[in-house]
């Protein structure tokens, strides 16, 4: 098993530009996660999905979007990328919420800067 | 407010020493923590869960209710055991982890 992975693992961007960072995983999670990394911070969740079709916010939405059509694709959008956004952005899945004790397994990250 | 609180950015130990990575949380009802730690140039991974009770690598740690702690501790610190360790709160609403800043061992020989 591959386990979560995420693509790519560096990008560089000028501001107002779009991307989408990818992460798949191979485990049949259905809960899965999108989070943050600023320097010197915690992790901080960006969306996060529990299960195919569907997602929601999570502490810090604005100026992303997800899409969950499969179980295993949980894609980020940055839209009109800014400063603010450069990060290290940390895709994470579950079988279950991690209220009940369960693992998250996370991908390598992608170090994402926006010039 | 659910949050967790790491106080050390550093701790730098000499091999054999003892260690102990303080966690500290707070959240209404009942807890389920966890110590994930990242090696350097790997991702994050999971090192242990309160409920399992269990010593991964020679590290335990005990959740304290009553001082809302988590702390993790090994009795003699090895080179590999250098690491960034975040301790995180299996509390938050989405069921995400909620969690603390980091804590950088440096374990010298």
């Amino acid at each position: 098993n591959a386990g979560v992975t995420q693509t790519p693992k560096f990008r560089i961007l000028k501001i107002g530009q779009s991307m989408t960072l990818q992460c798949t995983q191979d485990m049949n999670h259905n809960y899965m996660y999108w989070y943050r990394q600023d320097p010197g911070m915690g992790l901080k969740l960006i969306y996060y999905s529990v299960g195919a079709g569907i997602t929601d916010k999570g502490e810090v939405p604005n100026g992303y979007n997800v899409s969950r059509s499969t179980t295993e694709d949980f894609p980020l959008r940055l839209e009109l990328a800014a400063p603010s956004q450069t990060s290290v952005y940390f895709c994470a899945s579950s079988s279950t919420s991690g209220r009940t004790g369960n693992e998250q397994f996370f991908g390598p990250g992608t170090r994402l800067t926006v010039l | 407010a659910q949050r967790v609180t790491q106080p050390e950015k550093l701790l730098s130990v000499f091999k054999g020493a003892p260690v102990e990575l303080k966690c500290n949380y707070s959240y209404s009802g009942s807890p389920e923590l966890f110590w994930y730690v990242q090696y350097s140039r790997q991702r994050l991974q999971l090192l242990l869960r309160h409920i399992s009770r269990e010593s991964i690598k020679g590290f335990t740690a005990d959740l304290n209710k009553g001082e809302t702690s988590f702390h993790l501790k090994k009795p003699f610190a090895q080179e590999e055991d250098s690491a960034m360790y975040y301790c995180a709160l299996g509390g938050g609403s989405q069921g995400n982890l909620i969690f603390g800043k980091g804590t950088k061992l440096s374990v010298k020989p």
